[in-house]
């Protein structure tokens, strides 16, 4: 069972280049969301989705835009990367029904260093 | 507005010790509660969790109570093992709507044989 899968694994950039996380689901699942984990901060949402076509801002949007033009994947994109967006991003999904005690499945990460 | 407050790591014990991290919370309502746990290079696995007052969740041998008096949902393990080894993650979710998990810190354990 693939679950959650993330590419790339790991990306070094330079300041200002662009570049797309992919996130793919095979659980069928309504929700998606990305995370960011930065040390002693545990995890801060960037964005999530509630379903195909939508997306929206979590607590820590700003520099990152997201898709989700198919129910399984979503991305988030750096449009022009900063030093400060050096760290590592996880992908998560769960399903629409009975939100509030479903558990979020996790990718394994992407490590990403902005030069 | 809601919070989770986790003691900070690491934790350093010897194997079959017993093992508590703690945990607080500050939410309005009932809010569902979660461990989760994260291994060297992993992503973040759903260990335990817990609905509402006096439940408890418990896996592979970790065990959680929902103490709505204390405001707690400390983790604990009679014995634990090398294989522990890895950070802890306590959640909170409200139960009203679409509501994002709120994570604590993370608790870095550490288990030597």
């Amino acid at each position: 069972n693939a679950g959650v899968t993330q590419t790339p694994k790991f990306r070094v950039l330079k300041t200002g280049q662009s570049m797309t996380l992919l996130c793919a689901q095979d659980m069928n699942h309504e929700y998606m969301y990305w995370y960011r984990q930065d040390p002693g901060m545990g995890l801060r949402l960037i964005h999530y989705s509630v379903g195909e076509g939508t997306t929206a801002k979590g607590e820590v949007p700003d520099g990152y835009n997201v898709s989700r033009l198919k129910k399984q994947n979503f991305l988030l994109g750096l449009e022009s990367a900063a030093p400060s967006q050096t760290s590592v991003y996880f992908c998560a999904s769960s399903y629409r029904r009975n939100t509030s005690n479903q558990p979020q499945h996790f990718g394994d990460g992407t490590r990403l260093s902005i030069l | 507005g809601n919070s989770v407050t986790q003691m900070e790591g690491p934790v350093t014990l010897s194997e079959e010790a017993f093992l508590t991290i703690n945990c607080t919370y500050t939410a309005t309502g009932y809010p569902s509660l979660f461990w989760y746990v994260q291994y060297p290079g992993e992503g973040l696995q759903l260990l335990l969790k817990a609905t509402k007052a006096d439940d408890k969740g418990s896996n592979k041998g970790f065990e959680a109570t929902y103490r709505k008096e204390t405001t707690s949902f400390h983790l604990e393990k009679g014995s634990v093992q090398v294989s522990d080894s890895a950070v802890y993650f306590c959640a909170l979710r409200k139960n009203t709507g679409f509501q994002k998990l709120v994570f604590g810190t993370g608790t870095r354990l550490l288990v030597s044989p």
